[in-house]
């Protein structure tokens, strides 16, 4: 049980397009998303929290208008890169929780921006 | 100082070794996160817990909520074991958000 997925697993973008990654919790309903990104050899960053419904709460030096995020079902969550710049690239995961307390983790999606 | 602590950076073991790795962190906690992350990028969630001691295969994990500590612990290692492992605490004061721990990267020697 707690399985997430994220879809795709791996995409390569031109610079100035926008990217969208979903986020699904497969045999539960997640209240709450959160969205972290990893850089090379750095640990992982929480960029957002989002709670089905609501919006997104976005962690201090994320730009909300850049990283958008859509919590609209308790069992997705989207997270789209818009204006995507080769500094964006980076390994971006998704948690999910059913609680707000424990996280599952998808396993990741890792962006090039060319 | 960060609030979560892991040791060691690094570690290189022999197949079949035992295989420990600690994580210590200062602050309240509502639960303990252990992750793989193998060098593709995808994360395993391998662990949560807020006491005692869970046991996945050859994989323990144990908590100390007094002594705040936990560790990993691997037993049997094999070469597949090759991983970063990442301890994450739930930190209540800040609402359950996860805070990560350096990572220890292993290496399982044929």
């Amino acid at each position: 049980g707690a399985v997430v997925s994220q879809h795709p697993s791996w995409v390569i973008c031109k610079s100035g397009t926008s990217v969208k990654i979903e986020c699904r919790s497969l045999d539960f309903q997640a209240t709450t998303m959160f969205w972290y990104r990893q850089f090379p050899k750095q640990s992982l960053m929480l960029m957002a929290t989002s709670n089905e419904g609501s919006k997104a709460t976005y962690e201090q030096g994320v730009e909300k208008d850049k990283f958008l995020i859509n919590h609209a079902s308790l069992t997705l969550s989207t997270l789209t890169v818009t204006s995507a710049h080769p500094e964006d690239s980076s390994f971006y995961i998704c948690s999910a929780s059913p609680t707000g307390a424990e996280q599952y983790f998808g396993p990741g999606t890792r962006l090039t921006v060319t | 100082k960060n609030e979560v602590e892991q040791s060691p950076q690094n570690l290189t073991a022999q197949e079949g070794e035992f295989i420990t790795i600690n994580c210590s962190y200062s602050v309240g906690i509502s639960a303990l996160h252990w992750l793989q992350q193998h060098p593709g990028g995808g994360i395993v969630s391998l662990f949560m817990l807020s006491s005692g001691k869970k046991k996945h295969g050859r994989l323990i994990a144990t908590i100390n909520i007094q002594e705040k500590h936990s560790s990993l612990h691997i037993t049997a290692s094999h070469p597949r074991d090759s991983a970063v492992y990442i301890c994450a605490a739930a930190i209540k004061a800040a609402g359950n958000k996860l805070t990560f721990g350096g990572g220890t990267r292993v290496l399982v020697k044929p």
